[in-house]
Formats: structure tokens, C-alpha cells, sequence
């Protein structure tokens, strides 16, 4: 079955400081992409990218970089953390050719 | 203007009762897809349906494209079945770029 993993689980960062979420999946899928999923907001894209060296911007961008060393590995890196971007952060992989996105597990990052 | 609209919020039903759920779109899109969350979970993939009918187990989802509308029924609903269902479309098709409706809360009572 599809993995996409998550690290860390939980992550508790202090505003200013810089975060890096990490990603990985095992179905030697081209695309990753980073959500958040906020209380009323559903969830939204922030980043994602095609292969390993490819980032492009979501919907919400602002605040956040990603990066896709690998075709298993993209990250997403809040170089200056806010308040504001407190919230459950999901990973998902999904073939060009395909309809279905797997999800990870989820972060929860609290910036206080 | 929200892209994607999803009602009810929330559904209350006893089990084996059956459960509709809708989806509207402000835009034509022929690439919808039903997910499954548990609370603090991950998504779950339920069904892909661009267009017509299409029936997975007890769920089944209808895709009208010119009506910019998408429902998921759930049949003989069980207390398992209780969770949010989202439902998500691609603006541009074939992008894979998802966007998601903020959700039903599904509560199924035994």
C-alpha cells in the first residue's frame, strides 16, 4: 500500500524561529504536495511540485518555502514562524496520471 | 469567494439510517474527489467521480458537471462511517492541484 510518512508528529516551534517539516513516500510518485487544514478553511495548498528539483507555489505560499530533494523527500520550511500558521499540516504524493492523492498522517505545529 | 461548497456542516443520523451529502463548485470541473478524515487523521481517498455515477461498497457518488455539483450517498450508515467527508475538485483539469470543500461532520448514533 501507498506510505507516506510525516516528521515530527508534533511540533511545538516560538515565533521567529525557523521549522522544517519533513515528508516521505515509498510510491516513487512525481507528485508532493503540502496542505494545511485550519477549522472552517477546509484544506489548502500551500506548496507542491513535480520531481525531484521542482517546487511550485499553492494557493497560500506566503511565509512558507518547500523543498524537493529527492523524489521521495519534499519538506516544508517556515523560515520565520507566526502565530498565524499554527495549524495540521498534511503531505500527500500522487501520480501525474493518477486521481488519487495518499495522505500523510498530519503535523500539528503550534508557534507561540 | 469559496470554490468549493459542502452541506450539510454536520449530520446527525442513527445508524442504518442513509446520509446525502452535497458539494457545489463555483467553477465547471470534470475531476471530483471524495475523502474520508477521522478525527486527527489522515485523508483517505473514497471516490474519484468526474462525471456521472459511481458506487464503491455502500457509498455512492453523483457528478453533474453542468450543474457544478457533486453528492455522496451512504447507505445503512454505520457508527464507523462517523468522520468528516470532504470533497475536492481540480480548478484547471489535470493539474492535480486539489481544492477542498471545509467539510461535513458525519455523527452516526447508535
Amino acid at each position: 500500500e501507498a506510505a507516506v510518512t510525516q516528521s515530527p508528529r508534533n511540533k511545538v516551534a516560538v515565533t521567529g524561529g525557523k521549522v522544517t517539516l519533513s515528508c516521505n513516500q515509498t510510491n516513487n510518485h512525481n507528485n508532493m504536495y503540502w496542505y494545511r487544514q485550519d477549522t472552517g478553511h477546509g484544506l489548502r495548498l500551500i506548496h507542491y511540485s513535480y520531481g525531484a528539483g521542482s517546487t511550485e507555489k499553492g494557493d497560500i505560499p506566503d511565509g512558507y518555502k518547500a523543498s524537493r530533494p529527492s523524489q521521495e523527500n519534499f519538506s516544508l520550511i517556515l523560515e520565520l514562524a507566526t502565530p498565524s500558521q499554527t495549524s495540521v499540516y498534511f503531505c500527500a504524493s500522487g501520480a501525474p496520471t493518477g486521481y488519487e492523492q495518499y495522505f500523510g498522517p498530519g503535523t500539528r505545529l503550534t508557534v507561540l | 469567494e469559496q470554490q468549493v461548497q459542502q452541506s450539510p456542516a454536520s449530520l446527525v443520523l442513527q445508524e442504518a439510517e442513509n446520509a446525502e451529502l452535497q458539494c457545489s463548485f463555483s467553477i465547471f470541473t470534470n475531476q471530483v474527489q471524495w475523502f474520508y478524515q477521522r478525527p486527527g487523521g489522515r485523508l483517505v481517498s473514497l471516490l474519484y467521480n468526474p462525471s456521472g455515477t459511481k458506487q464503491s461498497g455502500r457509498l455512492t457518488s453523483t457528478t453533474v458537471i453542468k450543474e457544478r455539483r457533486s453528492s455522496l450517498h451512504i447507505s445503512s450508515s454505520q457508527i464507523t462511517d462517523s468522520g468528516t467527508y470532504l470533497c475536492a475538485m481540480d480548478p484547471s483539469s489535470g493539474s492535480w492541484q486539489l481544492i477542498f470543500g471545509s467539510g461535513t461532520q458525519l455523527t452516526v448514533m447508535p
